[in-house]
């Protein structure tokens, strides 16, 4: 079946600095979504991306959408204590539901 | 309300019992999805229901059991679990487009089960 392997599995940082991550995939995927979830809540949409190349801002986050379809990466600028929380990278592909495939997540600790 | 809700957000129920999780989306969506979030795993894909049907189960063990009375409304009956099913569940929703492809998912904040 479909895998993503993101990475790094968690990051520590300091206040300020940027943030890089990224997800890889064996198959192809139509599009590519970047949630973030804080502890006890369920999963909040970032950014969603649904062409190849596409570069998309939202705020301090910016996520691109990789030309081989196989990949995407998720920028956090300037980060700030509440940043922190697990970021998942998910794929969906060409079923006619919306199924996604998720990545393991980034577990991400912005210290003051 | 807005969004996707669930209830109850906790539960902890023994491997004897029988329990229902429920959710509720107030986005129009015709999509319902459980899913299973265990410690350092990916989120796993249980049940999705695209109007009103399902047209996926993801081998999952009959001790779940979906209903999905109406697009706004998914139930996840829980008989007989195992310790091992003690997790986090998620609902989520969107908008089947058809042959145009499944719409963003937009999840609820889950329903944190023990089972003891």
């Amino acid at each position: 079946g479909q895998q993503l392997n993101q990475s790094p599995q968690s990051m520590f940082i300091q206040e300020g600095e940027d943030v890089s991550m990224n997800c890889t995939s064996s198959s192809i995927f139509n599009t590519w979504l970047w949630y973030k979830q804080d502890p006890g809540e369920g999963p909040v949409l970032l950014i969603a991306l649904y062409k190849a190349g596409e570069l998309t801002s939202n705020g301090r986050l910016t996520a691109q959408f990789g030309i081989t379809r196989k990949d995407s990466f998720l920028n956090i600028s300037a980060s700030i204590p509440s940043d922190v929380g697990i970021y998942f990278c998910a794929g969906q592909g060409g079923t006619s539901y919306g199924k996604l495939t998720f990545g393991q997540g980034t577990i991400l600790t912005v210290h003051p | 309300e807005t969004g996707v809700t669930q209830t109850p957000r906790h539960l902890v129920m023994g491997m004897t019992n029988k329990k229902s999780l429920k959710c509720e989306q107030h986005l129009g969506h015709n999509a319902m999805y459980w899913y299973k979030q265990s410690a350092k795993k990916p989120l796993e894909l249980m049940f999705v229901y695209s109007l009103e049907e399902r047209v996926e189960n993801n081998s999952v063990p009959s001790r779940f059991s979906p209903e999905c009375p109406n697009s706004s409304h998914l139930f996840l009956h829980l008989h007989t679990l195992q310790p091992e099913d003690s997790a986090l569940y998620l609902c989520a929703s969107s908008q089947d487009h058809g042959a145009g492809g499944g719409g963003t998912q937009y999840f609820g904040p889950g329903t944190r089960l023990l089972v003891l």
